[in-house]
């Protein structure tokens, strides 16, 4: 069975860091492009950033370039989202999810909630 | 790059049949058949309802259909029960590498 466990979402001050994880299993984790996807309370699904089964390709949404940092340890079965400088808008709930082919999202993790307030 | 653009809602009786659109432009929807939905309850993480326009994965009910035309694509969710009250995202690939994917503004559906 596939899974995808997020975890190290917490509060933050405006300007401060945090670095998301996500454990993968049931699955040859190598062999996948992995994404964030974001959704800020209420609202609706945000892409956040890609990163191809090696690391060769790497993706960003203008929202979050040159702030955020994706990257995997496929030796760990894990994917990591650094996120610096954040801002009271990347308050969300980040999901982690596995791309089918590169054309849609088939399994996703339950979700870690970043919230970022003063 | 926009959103997709959904309906904010639609609703439906038990037993009838409800659409939902996706409009999009030349680069994302019409440009591949690359069109998915996802189905997304409250509080917990969305999940894949249809793929590539109108597969079905595994496990997911044959209620649920989709097609596209143009630059628009389409879930239907036919015999209406209970449990598909939720919210409903499509997506699709983009030909831009930012965003790699682009999601629609969602859609509320309501069961009477």
């Amino acid at each position: 069975e596939v899974q995808l466990v997020e975890s190290g979402g917490g509060l933050v001050k405006p300007g401060g860091s945090l670095r998301l994880s996500c454990a993968a299993s049931g699955f040859t984790f190598s062999s996948y492009s992995m994404n964030w996807v974001r959704q800020a309370p209420g609202k609706g699904l945000e892409w956040v950033s890609s990163i191809s089964s090696s690391s060769s390709y790497i993706y960003y949404a203008d929202s979050v370039k040159g702030r955020f940092t994706i990257s995997r340890d496929n030796a760990k079965n894990s994917l990591y989202l650094q996120m610096n400088s954040l801002r009271a808008e990347d308050t969300a709930v980040y999901y982690c999810a596995r791309a089918e082919g590169g054309s849609y999202l088939g399994y996703w993790g339950q979700g870690t909630l970043v919230t970022v307030s003063s | 790059q926009s959103a997709l653009t959904q309906p904010a809602s639609v609703s439906g009786s038990p037993g009838q049949s409800i659409t939902i659109s996706c409009t999009g432009t030349s680069s994302d929807v019409g440009g591949y058949n690359y069109v998915s939905w996802y189905q997304q309850h409250p509080g917990k993480a969305p999940k894949l309802m249809i793929y590539e326009v109108s597969n079905r994965p595994s496990g997911v009910s044959n209620r649920f259909s989709g097609s596209k035309s143009g630059n628009t694509a389409s879930l239907t969710i036919s015999g209406l029960q209970a449990e598909d009250e939720a919210d409903y995202y499509c997506s699709s690939y983009t030909s831009s590498s930012t965003p790699l994917y682009v999601f629609g503004t969602g859609t509320k559906v309501t069961v009477l």
